[in-house]
């Protein structure tokens, strides 16, 4: 199963933009990448995917590298209530479809 | 519209007990998933529902099983607990389950061995 690697921890300064690293040199050509974040006690929460291009949304933007074995997700202004874990996931249909969580990165937002 | 809804929210049992969780997806949803989150493991799939099937499984052993009714809610079902299936029980609802599709989750259900 493709797999991920993500720093454990990160900090940022409010209003800075933040760069969230992910490796995952094995994936496959038809698996995508998802982006989640978890707030304290909350379920996990959907932030970006894509597959080759970069892709941007209201919340942040994916940079992804043009071998596809690492990517960049990228909060523009972070804010305090970005302060999560963010988990980078292939969306693997190779053998069974299942997403497979890395073990996150956990970001702190200084004031 | 209303979110992924999981009851209970906080449940005790002891070794050996069995437990049932239940999960109502998003409208429309047809696709469930199951994850177990625990500090020393992380997130971990547990399987997959969709129209009624399982179509993915996790590697876990036969003690944890489920099972998707006709308007697409999910039951998640632990027989013989043991004190390691302490954890988290997270489940998440999308349109179709496809890899594109974005998954909701809900807020899980706390389980507590003793």
């Amino acid at each position: 199963d493709a797999k991920t690697t993500q720093p454990n921890s990160m900090e940022s300064n409010e209003e800075e933009p933040v760069h969230l690293p992910c490796n995952h040199s094995t994936i496959s050509g038809t698996d995508y990448i998802h982006w989640y974040r978890q707030l304290p006690s909350q379920g996990p929460e959907y932030v970006i995917h894509g597959l080759t291009s970069n892709v941007n949304n209201r919340m942040a933007s994916l940079a992804i590298a043009e071998d596809r074995k690492s990517s960049t997700l990228i909060l523009h202004r972070a804010t305090l209530r970005d302060a999560a874990v963010y988990y980078c996931i292939l969306g693997s249909t190779s053998g069974t479809y299942k997403y497979i969580f890395g073990t996150g990165t956990r970001l702190k937002v200084l004031a | 519209k209303a979110g992924v809804t999981q009851t209970p929210r906080y449940l005790i049992k002891t070794r050996g007990q069995q437990v049932t969780l239940s999960c109502s997806p998003i409208s429309g949803h047809r696709s469930v998933s199951w994850y177990q989150q625990t500090p020393g493991q992380g997130l971990q799939f547990l399987f997959e529902y969709f129209s009624e099937t399982q179509r993915n499984k996790g590697n876990f052993p036969g003690r944890f099983s489920g099972r998707q009714f006709s308007n697409s809610r999910s039951e998640m079902n632990v027989s013989t607990l043991e004190l390691g299936d302490s954890a988290l029980y997270l489940c998440a609802s999308s349109w179709t389950g496809e890899q594109y599709n974005e998954q909701f989750f809900g807020p899980g259900t706390r389980l507590t061995v003793l």
